[in-house]
C-alpha cells in the first residue's frame, strides 16, 4: 500500500540558508501533520493542515512556514536556518479532521536536516 | 511539560516471551492512545490504538490495555520475535485533535 512520501531524505544546509521539505500524503488522506524530532528526543508537533487550511499549530518557529496544496501535498519552508534546526522532520497524514480511531496518523520516513 | 511518559528507556526480552511496555499520561483530556514502532532511519509505524471508551484492544500479537483511573496504558507483545526489536513510542491525543503528544520511547531488544 502507498505510504507517506517525504523528500528529500537527507538535506545539508549552512546557517542562515533556507530549506524546503516536501510531503506527499497517502492517497485520499486530507490531513497532513509535521513533526520535528531532535537527537534523543520524542517527536514534537509543529503544524497541521486539514483540507488545505491550517488546523493547528505547535512549537513551530516563526522562521518556518508551511502550506498544503490543492493536491494535498504539503511543504515546510524553513528560513534563516540555525544549528538547532538540525533534526529529523516527519510528515504524517490521516483521513478526516484530526486523529481518529478509524484513521490514525501514518508517518513518512522523514527528512534528516543537518545545518552546518 | 512531558504529558506522556515512558519511564523505561529500554527493555530486553527473550524470543518467544512476552514484552510489556508501559506508558503514563498526565492530561485527563486525552481520550485516544496509540503505539508506534520505529526502526532506525524510518518513520514511526502505527501499531495499535485504543479509545478511552475501551480498556483493551487486541490485534494479533499486540494488545493494548488502558487504565483510565491510573492514567496508564501498556502494550503487550506475545510472543516476542527478533523483528520486534525497535523503539516503541506511546502517543496520546484528544479525539479529533491534530496534535499527538509522544512519550520518549522504549527501545526493545529481543534476544534469540
Amino acid at each position: 500500500a502507498a505510504g507517506v512520501i517525504q523528500s528529500p531524505r537527507h538535506l545539508i544546509k549552512e546557517k542562515r540558508e533556507t530549506a524546503t521539505l516536501k510531503c506527499y500524503p497517502i492517497p485520499r488522506h486530507d490531513t497532513v501533520y509535521w513533526y520535528q524530532q531532535g537527537p534523543g528526543q520524542d517527536p514534537q508537533f509543529l503544524i497541521s493542515f486539514y483540507e488545505k487550511m491550517q488546523s493547528d499549530k505547535g512549537s513551530i518557529p516563526d522562521r518556518f512556514s508551511a502550506q498544503q496544496f490543492s493536491d494535498y501535498h504539503s511543504e515546510l519552508n524553513m528560513s534563516s536556518l540555525e544549528l538547532g534546526d538540525s533534526a529529523l522532520y516527519f510528515c504524517a497524514s490521516s483521513l478526516g479532521s484530526g486523529s481518529s480511531y478509524n484513521s490514525p496518523l501514518h508517518f513518512g520516513n522523514g527528512t534528516r536536516l543537518t545545518v552546518t | 511539560d512531558q504529558q506522556v511518559k515512558q519511564n523505561s528507556p529500554s527493555l530486553s526480552v527473550q524470543e518467544g516471551r512476552i514484552s510489556i511496555l508501559n506508558c503514563d499520561y498526565t492530561n485527563s483530556m486525552f481520550d485516544y492512545f496509540l503505539w508506534y514502532k520505529k526502526y532506525p532511519a524510518e518513520g514511526p509505524t502505527f501499531l495499535i490504538s485504543i479509545s478511552s471508551i475501551k480498556d483493551k484492544n487486541e490485534d494479533g500479537r499486540f494488545t493494548v490495555f488502558l487504565n483510565k483511573s491510573a492514567k496508564h496504558l501498556s502494550l503487550h507483545i506475545v510472543p516476542s520475535q527478533p523483528g520486534d526489536s525497535a523503539v516503541y513510542f506511546c502517543a496520546a491525543s484528544k479525539l479529533h485533535d491534530y496534535k499527538l503528544s509522544f512519550g520518549a520511547g522504549t527501545t526493545v531488544t529481543v534476544r534469540a
